[in-house]
């Protein structure tokens, strides 16, 4: 059974601080791996990796895959209190490209 | 910014009642998803679409049924409203070049059925 793992389910921070969040997976015929930060209302997409080793960027946030090892991190630098979110991992897997999601990391950042 | 539209936002309802829930994109997207979200929980694909006249289940059984008679068109509909129907209902939809587009999201429609 296809799945995806995230971990730490939920995490307290200060701003200033730079955390890691984690995703691992196993699945089927994977096409690619997605994060996604979701507030109050709908996910909004921040990155979609493919390759190995090939950090992508976006301003304090950046994320990198490890397909050997199945797993992916995302980083953020200097959080703010608008980083709080749950943050999403999602897979692209199978010739239908269904998108599996994992139960994601809710992150607060206090002031 | 992705153009997709649901409504209503919040729907309280009582059990046995039949309800849609509407989803609208402007951008001419050929794939559409429903996907169910309980709190703190993950997303779960009920339904997607690959185009018009095409429904297909996701992986998670739902009892509301789809249809696709335009492409910018998406509704769920349940004939009979439950409690254990209680939960968040997201619309997204995305481009078919090769499965890897990314999704775009409404903002969902929180259901609650008392």
């Amino acid at each position: 059974e296809d799945k995806v793992v995230q971990s730490p389910l939920s995490l307290v921070v200060h701003e200033g601080d730079t955390v890691t969040l984690n995703c691992s997976y196993e699945v089927t015929n994977f096409r690619s791996l997605l994060w996604y930060k979701q507030e109050k209302k709908a996910p909004t997409f921040l990155f979609m990796l493919t390759s190995s080793g090939i950090e992508k960027k976006s301003g304090r946030l950046s994320s990198i895959l490890d397909k050997k090892e199945l797993f992916s991190i995302l980083n953020i630098t200097a959080t703010q209190t608008g980083d709080s979110a749950i943050y999403l991992c999602a897979v692209f897997t199978g010739n239908t490209g269904k998108l599996i999601f994992g139960q994601g990391t809710t992150l607060q950042v206090k002031p | 910014e992705a153009d997709i539209y649901q409504t209503p936002r919040y729907l309280v309802i009582g059990t046995g009642k039949k309800i849609t829930l509407e989803c609208s994109q402007t951008m001419g997207h050929d794939k559409m998803y429903w996907y169910q979200q309980d709190p703190g929980m993950e997303l779960h694909l009920i339904h997607y679409s690959y185009g018009v006249n095409s429904t297909e289940k996701g992986d998670l059984s739902s009892e509301s049924t789809v249809s696709r008679i335009r492409t910018e068109h998406f509704p769920l509909t349940l004939e009979s409203a439950r409690p254990s129907h209680t939960s968040q209902y997201l619309c997204a939809s995305s481009e078919w070049t090769g499965n890897n587009s990314p999704l775009h999201f409404g903002n969902g429609t929180r259901l609650t059925v008392t």
